[in-house]
């Protein structure tokens, strides 16, 4: 069975930082593209980033919101995905979930770690 | 970036009915497009991928249909646990973006 596990949420500063780790089981995560995916309380889905296996480059890609303050990293002998915040903004609070490609894209999530950026 | 537009926001049905959710794009995203149910408090869980195809153990009654800019999710007919909100998501480029969700709510 699958399993994603988010860690690391909680209370920080605007202007603070914060890593959040996802601990996959169940599949071969070095063979997988994953990604990290946030909620805003009441809103909508938004992404946040990718990285890609280290076969098809480890490369990874930010949406807008993140680009220069969030950093995406892989540890496959650990089977651990990261998220590295910094500069945090009270627009960034919100549930963050990881999201892996399986079989097809976004196919498994994790049940998220809530984020909260606040004075 | 892709935008995803989605509609109805709202969309009120009574179980055993069917409902038709849309969802539109900015631009092509030829088939790289899914769909996902979320119910409050829980994660997404994919239904659709490529435009029509059923992720694994997802009931016969949900189907995606479309290409190129224009989707639609129909539920056949509707159960209980289907009242969620609904999200599509094109991974045609990156950032992979998702329309806004459309709530089902029960009539």
């Amino acid at each position: 069975e699958v399993q994603l596990v988010e860690s690391g949420g909680g209370l920080v500063k605007p202007g603070g930082s914060l890593r959040l780790s996802c601990a996959a089981s169940g599949f071969t995560f070095s063979k997988a593209w994953m990604s990290w995916v946030r909620q805003a309380p009441g809103k909508g889905l938004q992404w946040v980033g990718r990285i890609k296996t280290k076969t098809d480059g480890g490369t990874t890609d930010y949406a807008a919101p993140g680009k220069g303050r969030f950093t995406i990293s892989r540890d496959d002998s650990k089977n651990t995905l990261y998220l590295q915040m910094n500069s945090l903004k009270t627009e960034d609070t919100g549930v963050y979930y990881c999201s892996a490609d399986v079989s097809t894209v976004n196919d498994n999530w994790g049940q998220g770690t809530l984020v909260t950026v606040s004075s | 970036e892709i935008v995803m537009t989605q509609s109805p926001a709202t969309l009120s049905v009574s179980p055993g009915e069917r409902a038709a959710l849309s969802c539109r794009a900015s631009q092509s995203v030829s088939s790289s497009l899914a769909w996902y149910q979320q119910k409050p408090g829980q994660a997404p869980r994919l239904l659709i991928y490529d435009a029509s195809t059923r992720a694994t153990g997802i009931p016969v009654r949900f189907s995606g249909s479309g290409s190129g800019t224009e989707f639609t999710l129909t539920i056949s007919s509707l159960q209980s646990e289907d009242f969620a909100v609904y999200y599509c998501q094109q991974y045609d480029n990156w950032p992979r973006t998702f329309g806004q969700g459309t709530k089902l709510e029960i009539k």
